[in-house]
C-alpha cells in the first residue's frame, strides 16, 4: 500500500513553455502533499506543501508564480512550472501523507525536467 | 533553525564489510526520524523510522538505526553489506509542522 505515482517521468521542453507534473496517491487519500526539488548529487529541498482544497504554502525563496501548485482532490496534486528556463531543469519529486498518518510521507518516483 | 547533518559524503567498502552512517540533527523538541534509500535510477524508499519507544529500530534489508537522544543522533548500521546496497542514503527529520528536513545524503558504493 501507500503508492504514489508521478507523471510524466521525464519531460523535455523549450524555454518559455509551461510544464505540468501530476502526483497521485493511488491507494490512499492524501490530505497533504509535498513537492521537492533535487539537484544532481544533492539532497531534496522542499519547495512547497499543499493541502487539499487550500492554497499551497511555499518555502522561502520559491516563487509561487513560477511554480503553481494545485491540490484539487485527496489523491491528486499538480505542479506547473510556468515559463520554464534552463535553470529550472531538475528532478522534481512529490510525496504524500495519508489522512491518518500525517507524520509519514510516501514518495513518488520523480520527474526529470530538462528545459532546452 | 533545524538542520540534519550526515557526516560522510561518500563511503566505499567491500562486500561483507560493516556499514555505519552518521546522522545528527539540531532540534530540541520531539522528533520523528527516518532513513531513506535511493537506489540508482529509482525513487526514495523508506528504510526505517523512529517515532518513540525502543531507540534501536530495525528496518528492511537488514538495516538498523539507533536513536541516542543525548547525542541528537540517529546512525544507520548494517553488519554486512552486499553489492546491492550501493545507493544514496538520506537521513531525515520531521518537524512539528510535518515537514521533512533531509540531510545532504551519503553515497555508498559497495565493491564486489
Amino acid at each position: 500500500g501507500a503508492v504514489v505515482s508521478q507523471h510524466p517521468s521525464r519531460v523535455i521542453c523549450k524555454s518559455g513553455t509551461s510544464v505540468k507534473i501530476e502526483c497521485r496517491s493511488l491507494d490512499f487519500q492524501a490530505t497533504t502533499m509535498f513537492w521537492y526539488r533535487q539537484f544532481p548529487k544533492q539532497s531534496l529541498m522542499l519547495m512547497a506543501t499543499s493541502n487539499e482544497g487550500s492554497k499551497a504554502t511555499y518555502e522561502q525563496g520559491v516563487e509561487k508564480d513560477k511554480f503553481l501548485i494545485n491540490h484539487a482532490s485527496l489523491t491528486l496534486s499538480t505542479l506547473t512550472v510556468t515559463s520554464a528556463h534552463p535553470e529550472d531543469s531538475s528532478f522534481y519529486i512529490c510525496s504524500a501523507s495519508p489522512r491518518d498518518r500525517g507524520n509519514e510521507q510516501f514518495f513518488g518516483p520523480g520527474t526529470r525536467l530538462t528545459v532546452l | 533553525a533545524q538542520s540534519v547533518s550526515q557526516h560522510n559524503h561518500h563511503v566505499i567498502l567491500s562486500e561483507a564489510a560493516s556499514l555505519e552512517l552518521g546522522c545528527n540533527y539540531s532540534y530540541g523538541g520531539t522528533v520523528n526520524l527516518f532513513w531513506y534509500v535511493q537506489y540508482p535510477g529509482q525513487h526514495l524508499q523508506l528504510l526505517l523510522k523512529y517515532f518513540s519507544g525502543d531507540p534501536l529500530v530495525k528496518g528492511i534489508k537488514g538495516f538498523e538505526a539507533e536513536f541516542i537522544k543525548s547525542k541528537f543522533s540517529f546512525n544507520l548500521r548494517k553488519p554486512s553489506v552486499q553489492w546491492s546496497d550501493t545507493a544514496e542514503y538520506f537521513c531525515a527529520v520531521i518537524k512539528s509542522d510535518y515537514k521533512l528536513s533531509f540531510g545532504a545524503g551519503t553515497t555508498v558504493t559497495v565493491r564486489a
